[in-house]
Formats: C-alpha cells, structure tokens, sequence
C-alpha cells in the first residue's frame, strides 16, 4: 500500500515548468514525502523529500500543503531529460521507501 | 554524492539455476540495503531488507527460501535467486543510504539487474 495518489502521466513541453501533484491525505505528523524519478532501465533517483515546510535543491522545489495532506514537485523549467517517471512516497516509522505506480512525465520538444 | 553498484547489470541464466547479484556501497557504509523488483511496466516493489551482520527481513509474499539475502559486511550485500524458473525474470534494484538513520536521508539506488531466465 503506497499510500499516495498521483496521476498515471502528464505532460509538459520544453523549458516550461511542471507541476507534478501527489496526494497523501492520511499522512501522519512524522512521516517525510519523498520524491523519487527513475528513467527506462535505469535504478530510480533521489530529487527532493520534505517534512513540513517547502524545499528547493538544485533539481526540483517540494511545496507541501499546509495540512500536509498534498504536495506538488514543481520542475522549474522541464527539459527532454527529465521525462521519467516520477515517485511521490510517504516515508513512515518503518522507515522503509514503498513506491506506487508513479506519474510518467512526458516533456515535448 | 554516494554510489551504489551492482553487478552484474545483465544476467541470463537456465531455468532451475541459481544466480547471485551482488550490491555494493563504493564510499560510504551502509547498515541496511533494501533490495526491489521491478516488471515490465510496473512499479518497484520492496522484497526486503538486508541487514549487516543479521538476517534479512522480507516483505510479505516473498519467500525467503528461494532469494536468499547475505550481508556479509558494510558495503555488500548479496540477493541470490535460487532454483530461477522463468518467472523470476525481472529487474532487480538495491539500494542503500549513506546514513545510518533512514529517515530524512536520501536512498542511492544501484543501476539495476536485469535478469532473464531460459
């Protein structure tokens, strides 16, 4: 039970942003939202994991709904190489990564 | 950042064989790896957890029997896939973190195993 919902895909085109959404409405107060994305034939890939307040790494931002029941992973400006597919997962108190079936980003030329 | 290798990348084996897939932490120790299996068109799914030094803790449905678990030491951990029937052909992914706290650290994923059974 991956305990998150996202859309099965989206798409975006090139150079614009994406915001990416992920519901997680019976989350507790200690569990983190992680972000992962993983390309065809590839191992999947850390991008950003929040508790609370809202992150910004070099990758991606997470904004976390005040209430904490939804978040959005917001591409600031998507390229060809960041079609993936993208994990939105609730970590909790067995610590353990459980994936869902993710949101395939499509990014158009 | 840290680095996570397996090996081999790509494995064909014969039906009734077994075939080992090793996980290694290049530059950092690692307490606990997680080991998924992931196929076509699906998500990863979490088939255990290693543990240095004591046995592996596997997720329900996954019989122990058949993918044993051995880590040996703080940068390796092992996944063999006895008796593979075809059926067991997938890809086969660890991972790992850098921390020894789980929580609120980032997991760095092998490349992935890809093992076909004939």
């Amino acid at each position: 039970d991956a305990k998150t919902t996202q859309p099965n895909s989206m798409e975006s085109n090139e150079e614009e942003p994406v915001h990416l959404p992920c519901n997680h409405s019976t989350i507790s107060g200690t569990d983190y939202i992680h972000w992962y994305r993983q390309l065809p034939s590839q191992g999947p890939e850390y991008v950003i994991h929040g508790l609370t307040s809202n992150v910004n790494n070099r990758m991606a931002s997470l904004a976390i709904a005040e209430d904490r029941k939804s978040s959005t992973l917001i591409l600031h400006r998507a390229t060809l190489r960041d079609a993936a597919v993208y994990y939105c997962i609730r970590q909790g108190g067995s610590e353990k990564l459980v994936f869902g079936k993710g949101t395939k980003l499509t990014v158009n030329p | 950042g840290a680095v996570v290798s397996q090996h081999p990348s790509r494995v064909i084996c014969k039906s009734g064989t077994s075939v080992k897939i090793e996980c290694r932490s290049l530059d950092f120790q690692a307490t606990t790896m997680f080991w998924y299996r992931q196929f076509p068109k699906q998500s990863l799914m979490l088939m255990a957890t290693s543990n240095e030094g004591s046995k592996a803790t596997y997720e329900q449905g996954v019989e122990k029997d058949k993918f044993l678990i051995n880590h040996a030491s703080l940068t390796l951990s092992t996944l063999t896939v006895t008796s593979a029937h075809p059926e067991d052909s997938s890809f086969y992914i660890c991972s790992a973190h850098e921390d020894s706290s789980i929580k609120n650290t980032e997991a760095f994923f092998g490349q992935g195993t890809r093992l076909t059974v004939v």
